[in-house]
């Protein structure tokens, strides 16, 4: 079945790099996503990465992607107050126009 | 200014009472979504619209109706019949997919509180 995992909470110190971590079943997803939801807010697509691509970095972002494990990952650099919010990863599966969202990791920031 | 709104911000009804949710985007957006977010669950599909005058039931339809008889709106309404209507509802869109990609754009959510 269809199915997205991620841990629920995540604590970083301020300055530190946060890696928020998903695992996806769905082989057939060409897409995979990360988006972020700010306290009493909807959701912003923050990155995606292409399931033939191994690595998409931007600004303080880094997407890491490992199809083989259909595991994916998060890094944000130097992690800033501002970044504190709940990060869903997500897939699309090839077959049709839903997606499949994981529970969220909610990222706490330490001063 | 383009974007996706969802009125109200809260809302508070009385047990046994139905109560319509609004969502309205001028993206000119093909496709759109309702979501119920509630603590540790992530997002669960409610009813999703790829096209005006269609819809689908998501995983958790019971309890709620849908229609879609403007390209622009997608209103929500949680019945009577909903067992535990409390919760966050998202509202989303997105485009005519060209391919597999799909980002899809979020409302600022509903609260509503069944009391």
């Amino acid at each position: 079945g269809e199915d997205v995992e991620q841990s629920l909470f995540l604590s970083v110190r301020e300055g530190d790099s946060s890696v928020i971590n998903c695992t996806y079943t769905d082989s057939s997803s060409t897409y995979l996503y990360w988006y972020k939801q700010e306290p009493g807010a909807g959701l912003q697509l923050l990155t995606y990465i292409f399931s033939n691509m191994d690595m998409k970095q931007d600004q303080r972002l880094t997407v890491l992607l490992n199809k083989k494990d259909k595991h994916l990952s998060l890094r944000i650099a130097d992690t800033q107050t501002g970044d504190s919010a709940i990060y869903f990863c997500a897939e699309t599966p090839n077959r049709d126009d839903k997606i499949i969202f994981g529970k969220g990791t909610r990222l706490h920031i330490l001063p | 200014d383009g974007g996706i709104t969802q009125s109200p911000k809260y809302l508070f009804r009385k047990e046994g009472q139905n109560v319509t949710l609004s969502c309205e985007q001028n993206l000119n957006h093909d496709a759109m979504y309702w979501y119920r977010q509630d603590p540790g669950q992530g997002l669960r599909l409610i009813y999703y619209s790829q096209i005006v005058n269609d819809f689908q039931k998501g995983d958790i339809a019971e309890g709620y109706s849908v229609s879609r008889e403007k390209k622009e709106s997608f209103p929500l309404t949680v019945t009577s019949a909903q067992k535990n209507p409390t919760a966050f509802y998202l509202c989303a869109s997105s485009p005519r997919r060209q391919s597999s990609y799909n980002e899809q754009f979020f409302g600022p959510g509903t609260r509503l509180t069944v009391l």
